[in-house]
């Protein structure tokens, strides 16, 4: 089955660490995008990359990285310098081209600062 | 700034009733706007696009319209039941180039009552 993984689904974080999110695709789709979800809140774009070892900030990218070193992979560190980062994370993919295609999601990693 | 509306945080509905959501933008011209469905601790999943150049679009029970001279988007429900319930968001595409920089609003919680 084709789709989008995210692990782990639950991960705890001390102050000071920094942790990286998995987020593996098998769709062949070039563009991937991190979002965080805070309640009550929409999703906010972190950073995206439309190819292979590109990748552009997002709306909220301070205390983020990521790397995108295969097409199937984009996995995001959340580094010491974020300040709050309990959240739930959320990876997503889709097809780049001239028509608007819609965003396939993994199930989510929650992120919890212990 | 640009900004994104949904009616309400949350609408309850009995069973058997047309659900209708509400998704209003200001400073913003999207070309395409898209619906989807959120389970609790799960990621979206994608629902229906509209077009600008488009009034409505049918799948099934749901029903989208998409005004670019209000800047709204209804989202309708109908013969609604119980697994409906979800929260429901409304995402802004630009088509700014390949990559789909989607715009999320921060969705409405429906809840449909036996």
């Amino acid at each position: 089955d084709g789709g989008i993984t995210q692990s782990p689904k639950y991960l705890f974080r001390k102050e000071g660490q920094n942790v990286t999110l998995s987020c593996e695709q098998n769709l062949n789709h070039d563009a991937m995008y991190w979002y965080r979800q805070d309640p009550g809140q929409g999703l906010r774009l972190i950073y995206y990359s439309q190819i292979v070892n590109d990748f552009q900030k997002g709306d909220i990218a301070e205390g983020y990285s990521v790397s995108r070193e295969k097409k199937e992979s984009f996995p995001l560190t959340v580094t010491s310098a974020q300040k709050n980062p309990t959240a739930f994370y959320l990876c997503a993919s889709s097809r780049a081209g001239g028509l608007s295609t819609e965003a396939f999601f993994g199930q989510g990693t929650r992120l919890t600062v212990v | 700034s640009q900004k994104i509306e949904q009616n309400s945080e949350a609408l309850n509905i009995q069973e058997g009733k047309t659900a209708t959501l509400t998704c209003n933008y200001t400073n913003y011209s999207p070309a395409y706007l898209q619906w989807y469905r959120q389970d609790p601790g799960r990621g979206p999943v994608f629902l229906l696009l509209i077009r600008e150049n488009e009034k409505e679009k049918r799948k099934e029970r749901l029903k989208v319209t998409f005004d670019t001279t209000l800047k709204q988007s209804l989202f309708h429900i109908t013969a609604s039941q119980p697994a409906d319930s979800a929260t429901y968001l409304c995402a802004l595409d630009p088509v700014t180039g390949s990559a789909r920089q989607l715009t999320f609003g921060s969705g409405t919680q429906l809840t449909v009552l036996p």
